[in-house]
């Protein structure tokens, strides 16, 4: 069975600084990985996916992340934080399921920005 | 357009009560999703809809009961619900595809508290 893993449930980064977010994933074939941000009572915004190719993705918001293979990893990456990126970040593996795609998330990485 | 519109908004019910949560999306997807919410936590999927039917129920009791009327809609009917089923229920929808990695589109959630 898949499963996601993000080791850092907090992160507080000053404004301006750059962040990163970790993900570690288990799954038996090629991963399928996404990053979903989350506002305070609002629904889940997907940030960027990875399907093959490239293993650096560009998202919206000025996010990326890079995936290794080797290390089981899609980490999330911003250069500079911006004061409105304060939110809930999930990180997913998809898998093919009852003709939907079913995503398992990880438990969530809370950031919090300082001004 | 990526938009899945949820009503209403906010619910309160008692134990008693029969209610319904609407979901709609315009994306011409053939999957859709509801998922469950609590504070802190990932989301937790609950049942998912591929071509109108109903192809995954994750043992959600009974109380909770999913409509797909059509393409662009699904409900999901309320009855006799505890407070612990107090929770953001989320919808999502995406393309019915044999590659994993499709992503979902999320609703903003309703936010419903059993009294």
């Amino acid at each position: 069975a898949q499963s996601v893993t993000q080791p850092d449930i907090h992160i507080t980064v000053s404004e301006g600084a750059s962040l990163e977010l970790r993900c570690n994933y288990s799954y038996g074939a090629t991963p399928y990985l996404f990053w979903y941000v989350q506002s305070p009572g609002q629904g889940l915004q997907l940030l960027l996916k990875y399907f093959s190719g490239d293993t650096l993705v560009q998202g919206i918001k000025g996010f990326e992340a890079e995936f290794k293979r080797s290390q089981s990893s899609f980490n999330l990456r911003k250069p500079s934080v911006h004061w409105s990126d304060a939110a809930e970040y999930f990180c997913a593996v998809g898998v093919l399921r009852g003709g939907g795609n079913k995503l398992t998330f990880g438990t969530g990485t809370q950031l919090k920005v300082e001004l | 357009d990526t938009e899945v519109t949820q009503t209403p908004k906010h619910l309160v019910m008692g134990m008693t009560n029969k209610k319904s949560l609407k979901c709609e999306q315009h994306m011409g997807h053939r999957a859709m999703y509801w998922y469950k919410q609590k504070a802190k936590k990932p989301p937790e999927l609950m049942f998912v809809y591929s071509y109108e039917k109903l192809s995954i129920n994750e043992s959600v009791p009974s109380r909770f009961s999913p409509e797909c009327p059509n393409s662009s809609l699904l409900n999901l009917h309320l009855h006799a619900l505890q407070p612990e089923d107090s929770a953001l229920y989320l919808c999502a929808s995406s393309q019915i595809t044999r590659d994993r990695g499709r992503e979902q589109y999320f609703g903003p959630g309703t936010r419903l508290t059993v009294t």
